[in-house]
């Protein structure tokens, strides 16, 4: 089957680090994403990783990726209140559509 | 390069009127996806076509939805009559070719208000 889930929301401290996490059902996914959506606009891609990894880091984001479990994670280091959005996790199936989560509220507080 | 262009930004009908929203994709990008944002959920795919054939449809309500690439290149995506849950963002996205990591590549969106 095709579902994703997130947790709905998140509220962290300016300057500490953010951890999103969600799980996924189809164990065929080639790769997995992150996106960012900010209030009224549309979403835009933070990172990807490859199925067939476990980690991947690019500058503060840190991608971690169970495939046993089907959970995925994204930890943002040192917060900032830009990053307040909605993050939307997404899998890549083999018919190439992205199956999106229902994403999560980050809240960034000073 | 142009992002993906998607007209008009805001729309807003009466229950069983009709509406029309416009996608130009990326320059080159074959493959194409009209998605439905309703608020307070992710991204739902309505459509995805490849150049100006259909790859899947199965979550279009066909009874009122449709949609149409003729030239492989821009793409038209039409309800009628409107109900009142068809209130939502509409995200066109576009991709180069499948077989690479697959990114999508989102417009603004078209925001539709059924009244």
């Amino acid at each position: 089957g095709e579902d994703v889930e997130q947790s709905l929301f998140l509220s962290v401290r300016e300057g500490d680090s953010s951890v999103i996490n969600c799980t996924y059902t189809d164990s065929s996914s080639t790769y997995l994403y992150w996106y960012k959506q900010e209030p009224g606009a549309g979403l835009q891609l933070l990172t990807y990783i490859f199925s067939n990894m476990d980690m991947k880091q690019d500058q503060r984001l840190t991608v971690l990726l169970n495939k046993k479990d089907k959970h995925l994670s994204l930890r943002i280091a040192d917060t900032q209140t830009g990053d307040s959005a909605i993050y939307f996790c997404a899998e890549k199936v083999p018919t190439d559509k992205l199956i999106f989560g229902t994403g999560t509220r980050l809240q960034v507080f000073p | 390069e142009a992002g993906v262009a998607q007209s008009p930004r805001y729309k807003i009908i009466e229950k069983r009127q009709s509406v029309a929203f416009w996608c130009n994709p990326i320059s080159g990008h074959a493959t194409l996806y009209w998605y439905q944002q309703i608020l307070g959920q992710g991204p739902k795919l309505l459509i995805q076509f490849q150049n100006n054939g259909v790859v899947d449809d199965s979550q279009l309500p066909k009874d009122r939805f449709s949609a149409e690439r003729l030239k492989g290149v821009d793409s038209t995506l039409k309800i009628q009559p409107a109900k009142l849950e068809d209130s939502a963002v509409y995200l066109c996205a576009s991709t180069p070719t499948s077989g690479y990591t697959g990114e999508l590549f989102f417009g603004e969106g078209s925001r539709l208000t059924v009244l």
